[in-house]
Formats: structure tokens, sequence, C-alpha cells
């Protein structure tokens, strides 16, 4: 079976401070791992992925993650945050080795950065 | 403009009433999916469907059908809605192999 675990209900930040958004993971075989961002009453919207390759993934809007197969980890992170980041934050993974070709979310992180 | 559209975006509706919600995508693509938010539980598959006339069960299927006659559409059918039906979907598609799902703006559904 393949699960992620999100800890942290909110994440509360300080604008122009580092953030960081956790997020573990289980998977039986190689995962595929995805963060998206929920904005209000909207879809969700693709960030990032990392299937292959370094372990530092850039995305969309200034966010990276580090994939840690040691930790099973793929925790999101943006230098410098800015109030237009507050939104929901989803890590999302599949088992490339399963064949099951469904995603599986976490419970979303609500992240606010105040001015 | 690459899209998925849902409809309607909102709708209240009464127990064992029958509704459709939509979904069309314009970008080609073969996988579509339809998930339902529920606040403390993320997203959770509904249905999917590899390609045109071949769809299966995610994690959460019961009351729900689905058909796929063509590639573009992944229409979501609730033949008797109950209460516990009330949330939000999402039809989202993607290309094969690991690609990211590409969402639609989402259906609140309210089931009185």
């Amino acid at each position: 079976a393949q699960s992620v675990a999100q800890p942290e209900d909110q994440v509360n930040v300080a604008e122009g401070n580092p953030l960081t958004v956790k997020c573990t993971y289980s998977v039986s075989g190689n995962p595929y791992l995805f963060w998206y961002v929920q904005y209000p009453n909207r879809g969700l919207q693709f960030l990032l992925k990392y299937i292959t390759g370094d372990n530092l993934v850039k995305g969309s809007y200034g966010f990276e993650a580090e994939f840690n197969k040691s930790q099973t980890s793929f925790h999101l992170k943006k230098p410098s945050a800015l109030v237009s980041d507050s939104a929901l934050y989803f890590c999302a993974v599949r088992d490339m080795d399963m064949g099951r070709r469904a995603l599986t979310f976490g419970s979303g992180t609500r992240l606010q950065v105040q001015p | 403009e690459a899209q998925v559209t849902q409809n309607p975006r909102y709708l209240i509706t009464v127990t064992g009433k029958k509704l459709t919600v939509t979904c069309s995508q314009n970008m080609n693509h073969e996988y579509m999916s339809w998930y339902r938010q529920d606040p403390g539980l993320g997203l959770r598959q509904i249905y999917y469907s590899m390609n045109v006339e071949v769809t299966d069960k995610g994690d959460v299927p019961e009351g729900y059908k689905v058909s796929r006659k063509e590639k573009r559409n992944f229409p979501l059918i609730l033949e008797s809605p109950s209460p516990n039906q009330t949330s939000l979907y999402f039809c989202a598609s993607r290309q094969p192999r690991g690609r990211e799902l590409f969402f639609g703006e989402g259906s609140r559904l309210t089931v009185l």
C-alpha cells in the first residue's frame, strides 16, 4: 500500500522568512512524488515532482523540494516566503513499481504567510 | 488554453435525485480521474479511466458511476445521491507515465 503524511495542519511564517512544509511517504517500490497547491475556490495546481535523478527538485514560484530516501521524506521549501504563497498545499505519492495508477494525497497543510 | 472544465461548479440537490457532473479536457489526455475532497482527508480517488471505454474503481467508488465514451469527456454520475456525498469534487487528467495531473476548478455538491 502507498500512503503519505503531512504532519502539520497549518504552518505560519513571516513574509521574507524561509518556509518548510513537511511530507513523509510510504511505498513498497520506488516513489513518484508530487506537490500541489490549492488557492481558495480553485483547483489544484502542480508545483513540482520527483521521479528520478537529482534529489533536489525545483518547481514553480520559487519552490523546491528535497527527496530523502532514507527518511522517506519530500519536504517542500522556499527560501523567502511571500504573502501570496498563502494557500493549501498537498503532497502526493504513487508507487512506480506496483502498477497502481492513482496518486495518494496527504491531508493538506495550510500555509499562512504574515506580512 | 489547456484546461479541464467541470460543470456545474455549485449544486444543491436533494436525496435520491440523480445528477451528473460533467468533465471535459482539451489536452488529448488518455488518463482521467475523479476525486472528492473532504476536510482533513485530502483528496480521495473515486474512479479513473486509462482510455476510452476503460474505467476502474478508485478508493471510494460506492454510490458513483462513470463513463468514458469519448477521450475528452468523463462524466461523474450520482444515481441516488445521499448526504454523505456532500463534498467538493475534482476532475483531473494527465498523460501517461508519471506526468502531473491537471485539475478542474472543482464542483461543490450539497445533498440535502
